[in-house]
């Protein structure tokens, strides 16, 4: 079984702090990450889509960078908003399997 | 495609009753996940299958707790007896193979436990 991790596990932050997470994941035989936004109750949404090692994704103020080599992946997000506040899930791709991560659970305080 | 079909939307069901949720993915997708969320746990990953087998069932809380997919086309959760903390909405998602193309997730089950 894939081992994909995220941390830290919870993070809370004040309105327009700026903030990141991560998530690890086994560097051999890398195939995709992908990232998700998901709010209470809703169906999460496709955040990112990063397969080449180096990748930089933008969308708005949430950002991503990808290090395939070293096993991990960098979220970013710069002036927090209260709207941001969500689990942030990552999903690793190997070539046999895939896997998600626990999340990481964000709350801005305004 | 219509998207991960989940039914009902909506269950209230009295304490010790037997609760199936039901989940139909996206045709054509390897996987298929189960996730619950609350606000007291957030986000807990229940079981997920590869090609109808499923991998890892680490996340069931205890035996009252089963889910199935006897084919590709559906799957089912369900809670034998169930309790008032098992309340929670209850998401199914399905994903391919295919590493530019992200999971799908379905609307969700509300479950009520009275």
């Amino acid at each position: 079984i894939l081992n994909v991790e995220q941390s830290p596990q919870s993070l809370h932050v004040q309105e327009g702090d700026s903030t990141n997470f991560t998530c690890s994941f086994p560097s051999s035989n890398f195939y995709a990450l992908h990232w998700y936004r998901w709010e209470t109750a809703k169906s999460p949404e496709a955040l990112f889509v990063m397969t080449l090692n180096g990748d930089e994704k933008k969308k708005g103020r949430i950002s991503a960078t990808l290090n395939t080599k070293e096993g991990y992946s960098y979220l970013y997000i710069k002036g927090s908003q209260p709207e941001d506040s969500a689990t942030y899930l990552c999903a690793f791709h190997n070539n046999n399997d895939m896997r998600f991560g626990a999340g990481t659970r964000l709350t801005v305080k305004p | 495609d219509a998207g991960v079909i989940q039914s009902p939307r909506h269950e209230v069901t009295e304490m010790g009753q037997e609760v199936t949720l039901r989940c139909k993915p996206i045709s054509g997708h390897d996987y298929l996940f189960w996730y619950r969320q609350t606000m007291m746990r957030g986000l807990e990953l229940l079981i997920y299958f590869n090609n109808n087998v499923p991998i890892d069932d680490s996340g069931m809380p205890e035996d009252r707790f089963s889910a199935k997919m006897p084919n590709a086309s559906f799957s089912t959760l369900k809670i034998q007896p169930s309790e008032p903390r098992d309340s929670a909405v209850y998401f199914c998602a399905s994903s391919p193979r295919r590493r530019n193309t992200e999971a799908f997730f379905g609307q969700g089950t509300r479950l009520t436990v009275v």
